[in-house]
């Protein structure tokens, strides 16, 4: 069975730290790995990885996927206030007849002042 | 601007009642999906739609039901069948599994909670 697992589950830091946020992932026909942001409501887009080794950077954010050890990070430097979120990575795999997005149950990070 | 909108934001329904969440985009995406989101689960999905009049169960369809009658409207309706329904309820939509990588065009809507009484 497809699965994404992502860890730790919940996270509190100190604004300034750096974080690390893992997503590990057992599927079949692997096609890309997504990172989002769940602040309340919507999910936001962060990331799309397809290739390993390659850095995406935004900001503070950058993420890289591992596709011979099949897991990617997040990281956050400088962490701020406005970073505290629950953070949800997808893994897009072809199924039975489509492609689906199989979702971890996201790490919620807090960020205290 | 393009984007998803769900409403209502909250909803209340008695036990025994059927309810329905709208789901509306204005993106021209071909495909839509329904998710429910409970504390520690991330996401699960209930239904999606790649095409008007045509929808495929999710994972976790069991007393849920949809319609794609028009390619921008997703409607959920919660049915008395669905034994635990308090949670927060998420429509998403993208270009489609035919147009390439479609994880980029991917997007939510703000959410329904909806709460059992």
């Amino acid at each position: 069975e497809d699965k994404v697992v992502q860890s730790p589950l919940s996270l509190v830091v100190h604004e300034g730290d750096t974080v690390t946020l893992n997503c590990s992932y057992e599927v079949t026909n692997f096609r890309s790995l997504l990172w989002y942001k769940q602040e309340k409501k919507a999910p936001t887009f962060l990331f799309m990885l397809t290739s390993s080794g390659i850095e995406k950077k935004s900001g503070r954010l950058s993420s890289i996927l591992d596709k011979k050890e099949l897991f990617s990070i997040l990281n956050i430097t400088a962490t701020q206030t406005g970073d505290s979120a629950v953070y949800l990575c997808a893994v897009e795999a072809f199924g039975f007849s489509n492609y689906q997005l199989i979702w971890g149950a996201g790490t919620k990070l807090i960020i205290k002042p | 601007d393009g984007g998803i909108t769900q409403s209502p934001k909250y909803l209340f329904r008695k036990e025994g009642q059927n309810v329905t969440l709208s789901c509306e985009q204005n993106l021209n995406h071909d495909a839509m999906y329904w998710y429910r989101q409970d504390p520690g689960q991330g996401l699960r999905l209930i239904y999606y739609s790649q095409i008007v009049n045509d929808f495929q169960k999710g994972d976790i369809a069991e007393g849920y039901s949809v319609s794609r009658e028009k390619k921008e409207s997703f409607p959920l309706t919660v049915t008395s069948a669905q034994k635990n329904p308090t949670a927060f309820y998420l429509c998403a939509s993208s270009p489609g599994q035919g147009r390439g990588l479609w994880g980029y065009g991917y997007t939510f809507g703000s959410g329904t909670r909806l709460t059992v009484v």
